[in-house]
């Protein structure tokens, strides 16, 4: 299967200051990445489609100002939080799709906790 | 938007012992997947199963399309199964864009 590897796997950082997450396809081309978020005990739930070359699409709800997406190569898309709160804390993973648009394959996920 | 639904929420097994696990859709299935979530949080693809039936080893799944829902059996349960199950769907034509169930949270027991 496809390899996509996320970093950092895990962050602690003080309330307003900025953290970035880098999801990376290793072995595929993707120009269509996911964001997903998942607090403690709960299902993943799509935050955002990144777009190589274009602007990331963000699901109802979701601040495009907070959550910034750069998705600057085929094989790149990073989430940047943006002047985080506590309530941001959250464990954050994202995907890419297999050739042909079917599987998706997951990173390794990056757990932020806002202090 | 679609719902899916999961269940059992919680299963504790010996050992050794069999299960299976239910994901119930509202709407038409297109690109059904299964994953096990482990304690790191590592999202581990089980299967992509549409429709039909696969088996992989002691995992199997079934996708009953025209009736909305997926199956997906352990046999044989090892204490490395335990961790949270989940059922996700994509939109027609791309399978990545998911809706994920509410999740099976499996404990195996020695």
């Amino acid at each position: 299967g496809a390899v996509v590897s996320q970093h950092p796997s895990w962050v602690i950082c003080k309330s307003g200051t900025s953290v970035k997450i880098e999801c990376r396809s290793l072995d595929f081309q993707a120009t269509t990445m996911f964001w997903y978020r998942q607090f403690p005990k709960q299902s993943l739930m799509l935050m955002a489609t990144s777009n190589e070359g274009s602007k990331a699409t963000y699901e109802q709800g979701v601040e495009k100002d907070k959550f910034l997406i750069n998705h600057a190569s085929l094989t790149l898309s990073t989430l940047t939080v943006t002047s985080a709160h506590p309530e941001d804390s959250s464990f954050y993973i994202c995907s890419a799709p297999s050739a042909g648009n079917t599987e998706a394959f997951f990173g390794q996920g990056t757990r932020l906790t806002v202090v | 938007g679609i719902q899916v639904e999961q269940s059992p929420p919680d299963l504790i097994l010996q050992e050794g012992a069999n299960s299976t696990l239910r994901c119930n859709f509202s709407d038409s299935v297109n690109n059904l997947q299964w994953f096990h979530q482990n304690p790191w949080g590592q999202l581990i693809n089980l299967f992509y199963i549409p429709s039909g039936t696969k088996q992989n080893g002691r995992l199997s799944a079934t996708t009953v399309a025209t009736e909305r829902y997926s199956l997906l059996y352990i046999s044989s349960s090892q204490t490395t199964d335990s961790g949270v199950y989940f059922c996700a769907e994509g939109p027609p034509g791309g399978g990545n864009k998911l809706t994920f169930g509410t999740g099976t949270q499996l404990k195996v027991e020695l």
